[in-house]
């Protein structure tokens, strides 16, 4: 199995700051991470395909970069409705698809 | 625009087959070069993804629910479902159906809270 982690496990910041987490892949995956954005109650939203490419509908603050096994998210300036819980997925495997175990994103 | 709806028991005993079915509007289930998955994740925790199927039926499992999981799909419903066998309190979860494009998990459901309990 391809294991996911991701750091930091929490984060405090401030609404306009730039904000990085990073995930890493116990093997290389390629391009093959997705990240998601979860807020309470609700379903995980699609940001980030493919490790760089933007899904459709989300700002443009949201970046991704990487390869083979270490992968970043970045905010470039954190807005208020940004503060969720953030996964990282591979779907280099697909008989198993794996996420990361979250990185949550709170208010300093 | 792709809407998916979860439904079924809220309540589950142990050891009984937790049944779920994800309907799917918008546009039909057969069209697409998708997959449609089903992911759970329980209270506080992350995200676990189960299994998914192809309209044609081919179907891929997590090895560890692999034994205990079947995914089905009906086109004439636009629908796909979820079995789960044997269930246990560790099953106790909000499960969610997905499409699933490239292992890109592009619409949600809203998810669908079952609690394994006698």
């Amino acid at each position: 199995d391809i294991q996911m982690t991701q750091s930091p496990s929490s984060l405090s910041a401030s609404v306009g700051d730039r904000v990085t987490i990073t995930c890493r892949a116990s093997q290389s995956i390629s391009s093959y991470l997705n990240w998601y954005q979860q807020k309470p109650g609700k379903a995980p939203k699609l940001l980030i395909y493919a490790a760089s490419s933007l899904q459709s509908g989300v700002p443009s603050r949201f970046s991704g970069s990487g390869s083979g096994t270490d992968f970043t998210l970045t905010i470039s300036s954190l807005q208020p409705e940004d503060f969720a819980t953030y996964y990282c997925q591979q779907s280099y495997s697909t008989l198993l698809f794996t996420f990361g175990p979250g990185t949550k994103v709170d208010i300093k | 625009q792709v809407q998916l709806q979860e439904s079924g028991p809220g309540l589950v005993k142990p050891s009984q087959t937790l049944s779920l079915t994800c309907t799917v509007s918008g546009g039909s289930i057969s069209s697409g070069s998708y997959y449609w998955s089903w992911i759970r994740q329980p209270a506080g925790k992350g995200l676990e993804w189960i299994g998914r199927i192809y309209t044609s039926g081919s179907t891929n499992y997590n090895p560890s629910l692999k034994s205990r999981v079947t995914i089905s799909v009906d086109t004439s419903k636009n629908q796909f479902s979820l079995k789960l066998s044997s269930v246990t309190a560790a099953d106790t979860a909000v499960y969610y159906c997905a499409r699933d494009r490239f292992g890109e998990l592009a619409y949600w459901g809203q998810g669908t809270l079952v609690t394994v309990s006698s």
